[in-house]
């Protein structure tokens, strides 16, 4: 199987429960930020997105919030299903003059428990 | 949706042999991208691309090289494959003149250099 999930926290979720899976960002200056689900033998799948001049963004069955002040960012995923188990991560997008980048977290493993 | 195509999913090379890996998009996305993906390293930028013959370098373009030709198709090249070039590569595309749209990834070719 796929490499990818290896060394990378774990949450355990049972199925039916709410999962709060979260990121903490490092730049000040990011102004946009994107949540991403990579199942196994699959590359990374868009989720949702949310830029700086907004603390929430909902989409289907998942909600992304956003605390600047903490550099924090958590993705809610509601009545949590076996297929959303997967690894999470999120990136951050920062632009400091000619020099843009999009910086990406090393993931979390989600694990749903039937 | 968008599709983002990768020719290969699994390739063997040998240490020395040029390797190329080809994606594909099919949204008329200007921009597109190559990653490495590696177990407590997360996704690396290799190179990317805002035009057709236009390449950046990312964060770790040594040993590497690309090719635009063609506004839906960019190239992957190592010139000469290595051992440390064993990884997980996945090719991403995306709409915006910026960074700051989501990115779209194929679903990956796993490179093993013997």
């Amino acid at each position: 199987g796929e490499s990818v999930g290896l060394h990378l926290p774990t949450l355990s979720v049972q199925e039916g429960d709410n999962s709060i899976i979260n990121c903490a960002y490092s730049n000040s200056a990011s102004d946009y930020f994107i949540w991403y689900k990579q199942e196994s033998g699959k590359g990374p799948q868009f989720i949702i997105d949310i830029r700086s001049n907004m603390d929430k963004r909902q989409g289907q069955r998942v909600t992304v919030l956003l605390n600047k002040t903490v550099k924090h960012l958590s993705l809610q995923i509601a009545a949590t299903q076996p297929g959303d188990s997967a690894v999470y991560f999120c990136a951050e997008f920062s632009s400091t003059g000619a020099n843009s980048k999009l910086t990406f977290g090393k993931g979390i493993t989600l694990s749903v428990r039937p | 949706d968008v599709k983002v195509t990768q020719s290969s999913r699994y390739l063997v090379k040998r240490t020395g042999e040029k390797v190329f890996l080809e994606c594909v998009q099919d949204m008329d996305h200007e921009n597109m991208f190559w990653y490495r993906q590696d177990p407590g390293l997360g996704l690396r930028l290799i190179y990317f691309s805002y035009d057709v013959k236009m390449k950046e370098k990312g964060d770790i373009p040594e040993g590497y090289s690309v090719s635009r030709e063609k506004k839906e198709r960019f190239s992957l090249i190592l010139e000469s494959a290595s051992t440390n070039q064993t990884s997980m590569y996945l090719c991403a595309s995306s709409l915006s003149g910026e960074m700051n749209s989501p990115l779209h990834f194929g679903n990956g070719t796993r490179l093993t250099v013997t």
